[in-house]
């Protein structure tokens, strides 16, 4: 059974950093893109970044470059995404989706971790 | 950044036919193929339809998806109270070099 689970959420202030995981289970991490979803209160879903099968290939949503990056560990099955200079705008649930393929949308996404940036 | 546009919402009663709309433009479901995922309240998005109108397995033939030029569309018939759920469409953008979401829509059973 395919499994996608998130940690490192929690409250941070603005300016902050801080670094989310997504350990993944259930199926070959090493064959698939990962993607990182958020979706801010109340609001609709926002996809935000995606790394490729060896972590050559990565690409972001505008409103994040120079801010978050995005990575992967193949050996130990966990995708990550670094969060630096955080505003209060990021405060979101992060998910974690796998991509069916390439361009191809995602086709199993975890429970998500909220981020909450405020003082 | 939603380039991608729905109706706000939707509503039917049990057993009518809903469909959602879904508003791109060349650069994104013009050349790509679109998903539709459903977020029932207080859960994580699921899959709904893939490739435009391929149903994952377990969901329900009552669910279609179909596109054409630059839009696609959602179509749920039987309508069930479980189907009450935002409806969101997807499709990478080869501007952007990007995923975008559509708004969303909410849907209402009667």
């Amino acid at each position: 059974e395919v499994q996608l689970v998130e940690s490192g959420g929690g409250l941070v202030q603005p300016g902050g950093s801080l670094r989310l995981s997504c350990a993944a289970s259930g199926f070959t991490f090493s064959n698939y893109w990962m993607n990182w979803v958020r979706q801010a209160p109340g609001k609709g879903l926002e996809w935000v970044a995606n790394i490729q099968q060896d972590g050559s290939e990565k690409y972001y949503v505008d409103s994040v470059k120079g801010r978050f990056t995005i990575s992967r560990d193949n050996a130990k099955n966990s995708l990550y995404l670094q969060m630096n200079s955080l505003r209060a705008e990021d405060t979101a649930v992060y998910y974690c989706a796998r991509e069916r393929s390439y361009g191809h949308g995602f086709d199993y996404w975890g429970q998500g971790t909220l981020v909450t940036v405020s003082s | 950044q939603s380039v991608l546009t729905h109706p706000p919402s939707a509503s039917g009663t049990p057993g009518q036919r809903v469909t959602i709309s879904c508003s791109g433009s060349s650069s994104n479901i013009g050349s790509n193929t679109v998903n539709w995922y459903q977020q029932l309240p207080g859960t994580a998005p699921k899959v709904l339809i893939y490739s435009n109108n391929q149903r994952p397995s377990g969901v329900p033939d009552r669910f279609s998806g179909s596109k054409s030029g630059t839009s696609a569309s959602l179509a749920i018939s039987g309508l069930q109270s479980e189907d009450e759920a935002d409806y969101y469409c997807a499709a990478w953008d080869d501007s952007l070099n990007g995923y975008v979401f559509g708004t969303g829509t909410k849907v209402t059973v009667l």
